[in-house]
């Protein structure tokens, strides 16, 4: 079984519509990161959590909102869906009492906004 | 100026050719360095971290220089199978908050 899961993996929704994107990993990591990835942009940062109810702005965090109940989830919501928030959404997880710290990625969740 | 700059590539090489990938970092506080592989439409995974002294991992060696603060990634005897993505990824620092930064990646086809 993956160590980090993310559902779903393909979404299509309309402009407008409340989603939300879940993220769940088996590791026992503390961190926890929502990226998306666009082409030729690389991967930015949108919310990160580093303990439960930990919550953290990254980069491009407008139009974004996450919660962090529980350890093991973390959930990336989009309030009203617009097509510019079509892209790759990556979910990494991370334990910052290693020595060289490292992010684990899901698969992906693939999304359409139409 | 970007955090993390790569040449994107592409980089067309021939099976068992050797090819390099160099990846420069913008700020001299960072800490911590790896290289990401990443195979189309799938999540990056880790390929391996970079240390001060430089490491080897099979057909894959990278070195890091932080007096020009660039790290390096060689692959020796290409395969058809290293195709992919390499991003490189540098931590600021492992303890003080999100500080990991992603280049955009640089493009390897190995040829038959």
């Amino acid at each position: 079984d993956a160590d980090v899961t993310q559902t779903p993996r393909n979404r299509i929704t309309k402009t407008g519509k409340r989603i939300m994107l879940e993220c769940s990993q088996t590791k026992g990591h503390d961190r926890m990161y929502w990226y998306r990835q666009d082409p030729g942009l690389g991967l930015r940062l949108i919310y990160y959590s580093f303990d439960v109810k930990d919550i953290n702005k990254g980069e491009i965090s407008d139009g974004y909102s996450v919660s962090r109940q529980a350890q093991a989830k973390f959930s990336l919501s989009l309030e009203s869906a617009i097509p510019n928030q079509t892209a790759l959404y990556f979910c990494a997880t991370s334990d910052h009492g290693t020595v060289q710290e490292t992010q684990y990625f899901g698969p992906g969740t693939r999304l359409l906004v139409l | 100026r970007k955090e993390v700059e790569q040449d994107p590539g592409p980089f067309n090489v021939p099976e068992g050719a050797t090819v390099a990938f160099n990846c420069t970092y913008s700020n001299s506080a960072s800490q911590s360095f790896f290289w990401y592989r990443q195979d189309c439409r799938k999540e990056p995974k880790l390929l391996m971290s970079v240390y001060s002294s430089g490491n080897e991992d099979g057909r894959f060696t990278a070195q890091l220089n932080r007096a020009s603060q660039y790290i390096s990634l060689l692959i020796r005897d290409s395969k058809l199978s290293d195709s992919a993505t390499y991003l490189c990824v540098v931590n600021l620092s492992p303890n003080t908050g999100n500080q990991f930064y992603f280049g955009t990646g640089t493009s390897l086809t190995v040829i038959p």
